[in-house]
Order: structure tokens, then C-alpha cells, then sequence
């Protein structure tokens, strides 16, 4: 079954404890990206990748990190979590040129 | 202003009904449309695509792009409790590495 994957699901964390959400596509896309959503605010993107090895920031960049070693996995770091970071996270990935954007499931993370 | 601006909702209409969901652009470079479905806890899906100005129908679906105005919208007709979900337009520019711009999304609840 094609999918987007991520773990965890649920993640409850304290203030400056590294953590990272792992996403995972079997679809073989060339892109992926990572998002938030907020109530009130939508979703925004935080990082996305064109291809292994090419990163590049999305509108709300700061305190996340990503990487792309291999073609089906884009993890996303949080170095030192912070409350304001409380939030829905969504995978997505997609071929070039279209604008079917396969979503995973969402990890809703709380910073304490 | 937001490059995309959504009617906040939340929506509740009776089984049967035609809703009619809508956003505003503010970019007149932005040439495509998309409309995602998100159900509770789960991540958005592609419901309906567009180019440029125009209708588009798949069932009861319809999408609409008014690029004049700069209005989209989607049109759900003989409207059903499983059509109950938060509904998010989004749009992009032309090129293969332009990124979707979403609206905040707006909670439909179709009543039996």
C-alpha cells in the first residue's frame, strides 16, 4: 500500500529535550515536506526537499532541522524543543510537477 | 494579508444540503487550485485540482476558479455526514519547485 508513514504519533517532551520524528514514503517521490498546523494558522511548511541531499526552508524554518540521506526518509530534528514548537505535525510527499501531495498520518507533539 | 484567506467557519448544515466553501488569493502568479480534505486525526487528501480559471466537476464535487476576482471555490452538492471533514484550498505558482500556499481550512459538519 503506497503510504507516508511517521513516528511517533503522539510525543509529550520537556523544554530542551532533543527529539526526532521520523518520516518514511514507499512511493519513491523525488519531494518531501514537512508542515505544522496550528489552529488558526493552517498549515505553514517548515522544511522541504527536492531530492537527497537538497534541503530548503520552508516559511517557519527556525527551530527544526531536517536531512536527506536516503530517498524515502526525511526525519525532522528538534534540538532543543521549546512550548511555542506544541503542534500537528504532518510528512507529505509528491512527485515533481504535480499536486498530489500524499500526507502521513500526523504527530501531535507537546513541549512541556 | 495572507496570500490565501479562507471563510473561518466552523460550518454545520443539514444532510442534503449544497455547501459552498471559498478562499481569496491575493497573488495574481498563482495558477493552480487545490482543494484537500482532511478527516479527524488523520492527514489532508487531494480532493479536487484545477488549472487556471474554470469549473470542475467529479461527482458531487465542483471546483471553481475565478482568477479575475481571485476567488475559488468548491461547491459540494446532495451534501452527507461522511462529508464532514475540515476542507483546505490551497494554490501554487507555475514551476516545479513552487510550494502550496493553504488556506486555514474550514470544518464542515453535515448533519443526518
Amino acid at each position: 500500500e503506497a503510504q507516508v508513514t511517521q513516528n511517533p504519533r503522539y510525543l509529550i517532551t520537556v523544554t530542551g529535550k532533543k527529539l526526532t520524528v521520523t518520516c518514511s514514503q514507499n512511493m519513491n517521490h523525488e519531494y518531501m515536506s514537512w508542515y505544522r498546523q496550528d489552529p488558526g494558522l493552517g498549515l505553514r511548511q517548515i522544511y522541504y526537499s527536492m531530492n537527497v541531499e537538497v534541503t530548503d526552508k520552508g516559511d517557519v524554518p527556525e527551530g527544526y532541522k531536517v536531512s536527506r540521506k536516503e530517498k524515502r526518509n526525511f526525519p525532522l530534528i528538534l534540538e532543543s524543543p521549546s512550548p511555542n514548537q506544541t503542534s500537528l505535525y504532518f510528512c507529505a510527499s509528491h512527485r515533481p510537477n504535480t499536486d498530489t501531495q500524499y500526507f502521513g498520518p500526523g504527530t501531535r507533539l507537546t513541549v512541556l | 494579508q495572507k496570500e490565501v484567506e479562507q471563510d473561518p467557519g466552523p460550518l454545520s448544515v443539514p444532510e442534503g444540503a449544497i455547501v459552498s466553501l471559498n478562499c481569496t488569493y491575493s497573488n495574481s502568479a498563482f495558477q493552480y487550485f487545490m482543494w484537500y480534505r482532511q478527516y479527524s486525526r488523520k492527514g489532508p487528501e487531494l480532493l479536487m485540482y484545477t488549472y487556471s480559471s474554470g469549473n470542475k466537476e467529479d461527482g458531487r464535487f465542483t471546483a471553481q476558479v475565478d482568477k479575475s476576482s481571485k476567488y475559488i471555490s468548491l461547491f459540494i452538492r446532495d451534501s452527507q455526514p461522511s462529508d464532514s471533514a475540515t476542507y483546505l484550498c490551497a494554490t501554487r505558482y507555475t514551476g516545479a519547485n513552487s510550494k502550496l500556499t493553504f488556506g486555514k481550512g474550514i470544518t464542515l459538519s453535515v448533519r443526518p
